[in-house]
């Protein structure tokens, strides 16, 4: 079945460690998508990407970076810049130019605590 | 004031009650967007919206563009129904969401 996968469910990390979250899709989409969501807080933009090798910054992109090398692959890596780290992220995908039915799938999330 | 607002942040509900969930907006949008997440976090897209209604089930989503207004119903509400609701709209290629509406439905 097509869909978004998204590892691990749950990371662990030490502060001032850089990590990288993994979404993987098998939709032959061409939009990917990186999303923070915090408690009370709407899920709010990172980075997305709408080609491969080509992405841009959302509206909370500092201390994250991405990298969009094959078009399945969305990976986020977490760096120690990012000042509050410890969210939930979760990671879409959407087909582009395809018409009126453009709706997005979603992974099931990583939670990220940092400690 | 955020761009989507959602209404109520929570509500209960007995099992066989009817569900209205609201989402207003003040941006100009291509489309609008219900979607669900349950308690491990994942997201499932219920409906996507540009204007009119959609049935699927006992899930019911209208559109108002005028009013910049939508509505999630639910009919016969059981409690497998119980998530949280997430309205989020389409604005220049990335989405806008609420903050959610958090259902409980009891038996």
């Amino acid at each position: 079945d097509g869909g978004i996968t998204q590892s691990p469910k749950y990371l662990f990390r030490k502060e001032g460690q850089n990590v990288t979250l993994s979404c993987e899709q098998n939709l032959n989409h061409d939009a990917m998508y990186w999303y923070r969501q915090d408690p009370g807080q709407g899920l709010r933009l990172i980075y997305y990407s709408q080609i491969v090798n080509d992405f841009q910054k959302g509206d909370i992109a500092e201390g994250y970076s991405v990298s969009r090398e094959k078009k399945e692959s969305f990976p986020l890596t977490v760096t120690s810049a990012q000042k509050n780290p410890t969210a939930f992220y979760l990671c879409a995908s959407r087909p582009v130019g395809q018409g009126a039915d453009y709706g997005y799938t979603f992974g099931s999330g990583t939670r990220l605590t940092v400690v | 004031k955020n761009e989507v607002e959602q209404s109520p942040q929570n509500l209960t509900a007995q099992e066989g009650e009817f569900i209205t969930i609201n989402c207003s907006y003040s941006v100009g949008i291509s489309a609008l967007h219900w979607l669900q997440q349950h308690p491990g976090g994942g997201i499932v897209s219920l409906f996507m919206l540009s204007s009119g209604k959609k049935k699927h089930g006992r899930l019911i989503a209208t559109i108002n563009i005028q009013e910049k207004h939508s509505s999630l119903h639910i009919t016969a509400s059981h409690p497998r129904d119980s998530a949280v609701y997430i309205c989020a709209v389409d604005n220049t290629d990335k989405l806008i969401f609420g903050t959610g509406t958090r259902l409980q439905v009891f038996p």
